[in-house]
């Protein structure tokens, strides 16, 4: 069965620095890959999106993701965080050769941007 | 995508009672997927649901708690029986684009605490 896991639980970092959060998953045929935000008290909001061609994805709010199949990574970067990208952030992958296959999430880190 | 209408948003409900949750997505979908959020965690999926058959529960999730509804392909139900205070959770419905390729939906929660 795929699973998901997110190296960080918790990532503190100062306004204007990168961040790098990390995702891994397990090996499989081939996957459809996703970050999700979650802020405080909301739900969620797709960031980006993996499904095929260029392996470096760009989503919303600055953020970018790299598909890296040999290490089964995918990496969301963002190269200067503001306050207000602190939230939760979740990597997800589903299986790409089950048309509407279940969606599964790693543990989720933690991004806090501190002043 | 998708849109996807759930309800309750929220409730409080005594210990050994049940709640159902209603899922209403404004196009035909295959698959529903029913998640749990415990406080501070991630996402666990519960369970598929697939219309005109009977539901596919994860490991640790069993039918008699949390019995689930497809009667067509649009709505979906889970109830929560026998409710106590671990059950206290945010629960998610959502679905797939056409084979995952315009990501998940995800429905705005139920936030659900027994008391």
């Amino acid at each position: 069965a795929q699973s998901v896991t997110q190296l960080d639980s918790q990532v503190p970092v100062f306004e204007e620095a990168p961040v790098e959060l990390r995702c891994n998953y397990s090996s499989s045929v081939s996957v459809y890959l996703f970050w999700y935000v979650q802020y405080p008290n909301q739900g969620l909001q797709l960031l980006l999106k993996y499904l095929s061609g260029s392996t470096l994805v760009k989503g919303i709010n600055g953020f970018e993701a790299e598909f890296n199949k040999s290490q089964t990574s995918f990496h969301l970067r963002k190269p200067s965080v503001h306050i207000s990208d602190t939230a939760e952030y979740f990597c997800a992958v589903s299986d790409r050769y089950i048309s509407g296959g279940k969606l599964i999430f790693g543990q989720g880190t933690e991004l806090s941007v501190k002043p | 995508s998708a849109v996807i209408s759930q309800k309750p948003s929220r409730d409080i409900c005594q210990r050994g009672t049940s709640l159902t949750i209603q899922c209403q997505v404004d196009s035909q979908v295959t698959m529903m997927f029913w998640y749990r959020q415990q406080p501070g965690q991630s996402l666990t999926l519960i369970a598929t649901a697939n219309q005109g058959s009977e539901a596919t529960y994860e490991s640790g999730f069993v039918i008699d708690k949390f019995p689930i509804s497809r009667p067509n392909l649009t709505f979906s139900t889970l109830t929560v029986s026998n409710m106590s205070p671990e059950d206290s959770s945010i629960y998610l419905c959502s679905v797939a684009g056409r084979g995952a390729l315009g990501g998940y939906t995800f429905g705005s929660g139920t936030r659900l605490t027994v008391v």
